[in-house]
């Protein structure tokens, strides 16, 4: 059975502070999917990230960056000089490769609160 | 361009009631999803659609049927609603493995 464990339920930080959110995952596939979703406390979810299993190159957005690492089952979510509009709820989830789609197996998540 | 659309955004139920959730997109994707989000426990998928006319189950499906009659549109109902159901039910779509999600509906079963 596939599980993704976010082990920090909430972490706060002081703007323009770097923070690291965690997520490990379990799967016995040999090629799945990785993804990251922000839901704001407006509620909606929005879409960050895709990573597959056979790409482990680091992938950085803006303040954004990932880091894949199959060794060690983790895919872990950095954001850099972090902003009082980076709070949210962040998700990590993880689908298996079957046919075209994604079943999506979430972690429960971690809500980051940045103070100005 | 909506993206994907839930109605309705806020619902209100006794014990026993029955609703239908419509989800919509406009994105001419194939696959569809409905999860439900509880408090520290994520999301956790309930059904799913590969397309028209066929869903498949997911996670947590009992006491929830789905029906898939037009590509654009995913029903999720409840026949007979009961407290546990109380949750946020999001419903997504998908052309590939990104999944689009809706807003959202908020759910109470007293």
């Amino acid at each position: 059975a596939q599980k993704v464990t976010q082990a920090q339920t909430e972490i706060s930080v002081v703007e323009k502070e770097d923070v690291t959110l965690d997520c490990v995952y379990e799967t016995r596939d040999t090629t799945y999917y990785l993804f990251w979703y922000k839901q704001p406390p407006s509620g909606e979810l929005v879409f960050l990230i895709r990573r597959n299993s056979f790409d482990e190159q680091n992938e950085i957005s803006g303040r954004y960056s990932w880091n894949f690492q199959k060794s060690t089952s983790s895919f872990n979510f950095t954001i850099t000089a972090s902003q009082v509009v980076d709070s949210a709820v962040y998700f990590c989830a993880l689908s298996e490769a079957v046919g075209g789609y994604s079943t999506l197996t979430f972690g429960k998540g971690t809500m980051l609160l940045v103070s100005p | 361009n909506a993206g994907v659309t839930q109605t309705p955004k806020f619902r209100v139920l006794k014990t026993g009631q029955s609703m239908t959730l419509l989800c919509a997109q406009d994105m001419n994707h194939e696959y569809m999803y409905w999860y439900r989000q509880d408090p520290g426990m994520g999301l956790r998928l309930i059904h799913y659609s590969v397309g028209e006319g066929t869903t498949a189950k997911g996670e947590v499906p009992d006491g929830y049927n789905v029906s898939r009659l037009k590509k654009q549109n995913f029903l999720l109902g409840l026949e007979s609603a009961a407290p546990s159901q109380t949750s946020v039910y999001f419903c997504a779509s998908s052309r590939l493995r990104e999944q689009y999600f809706g807003p959202g509906t908020r759910l109470t079963v007293t």
